[in-house]
């Protein structure tokens, strides 16, 4: 399974951009990056996933490099509420692809 | 509410008890996962469930006992666990075994007296 690398803990203002890294550069050309949030003790919450072009939605931007070797996930106006520990996972193909390894995440801290 | 509920919430058990947790899921997926939390690790997959039929299990010890009856439905029976099972369990479900978008539910926190 390819791994990821995020940093252990962020802090971003209310209202500003919180822009969280991720390294996956053993990705194979086949797989998706999938990024999932998990609110203290709440189960995680799925945000966005995408293979090689930028993805948008309602909750944030995906930004892949083009060599896919690392990611951005961007939460374009944090609020108190996105505090959380947010997991980039990347998803391995084949017969066992429903398989989401979670690592440990970064725990984003939005401070007022 | 993510479609997902879990119950109970909350459980302390003694170690010779015997317990079950519920998983619940209303969005019509096929297949449904199990996963432990333990404090200050990463979570866990522990089985996976695609059209009620096992098709992961974790090299999880046997006093752990996954049921799953039917699509929605997935059971966890618990018998003579150890304090270090303590731990947040949460279930999941998605469309199909494909990996496509999971939608956990809320956990239940079990603690293992």
């Amino acid at each position: 399974d390819a791994k990821t690398t995020q940093p252990t803990s962020m802090d971003c203002a209310e209202g500003r951009a919180a822009n969280l890294p991720c390294n996956h550069s053993t990705i194979s050309g086949n797989e998706y990056v999938y990024w999932y949030r998990q609110i203290h003790s709440q189960g995680p919450q799925y945000i966005i996933h995408g293979l090689k072009n930028n993805e948008t939605n309602e909750m944030a931007s995906l930004i892949i490099t083009e060599d896919r070797k690392s990611s951005t996930l961007i939460l374009p106006h944090a609020t108190l509420r996105d505090t959380a520990v947010y997991y980039c996972i990347v998803r391995p193909s084949g017969g066992s692809n429903y398989k989401l390894t979670f690592g440990k995440g970064t725990l984003l801290t939005v401070n007022p | 509410e993510t479609g997902v509920t879990q119950t109970p919430r909350h459980l302390v058990m003694g170690m010779t008890n015997k317990k079950s947790l519920k998983c619940e899921q209303h969005l019509g997926h096929n297949a449904m996962y199990w996963y432990k939390q333990s404090a200050k690790k990463p979570l866990e997959l522990m089985f996976v469930y695609n059209f009620k039929e096992q098709t992961e299990n974790n090299s999880v010890p046997s006093r752990f006992s996954p049921e799953c009856p039917n699509s929605s439905h997935l059971f966890l029976h618990l018998h003579t666990l150890q304090p270090e099972d303590s731990a947040l369990y949460l279930c999941a479900s998605s469309q199909g075994g494909s990996g496509n978008e999971q939608f956990f539910g809320p956990g239940t926190r079990l603690t293992v007296l």
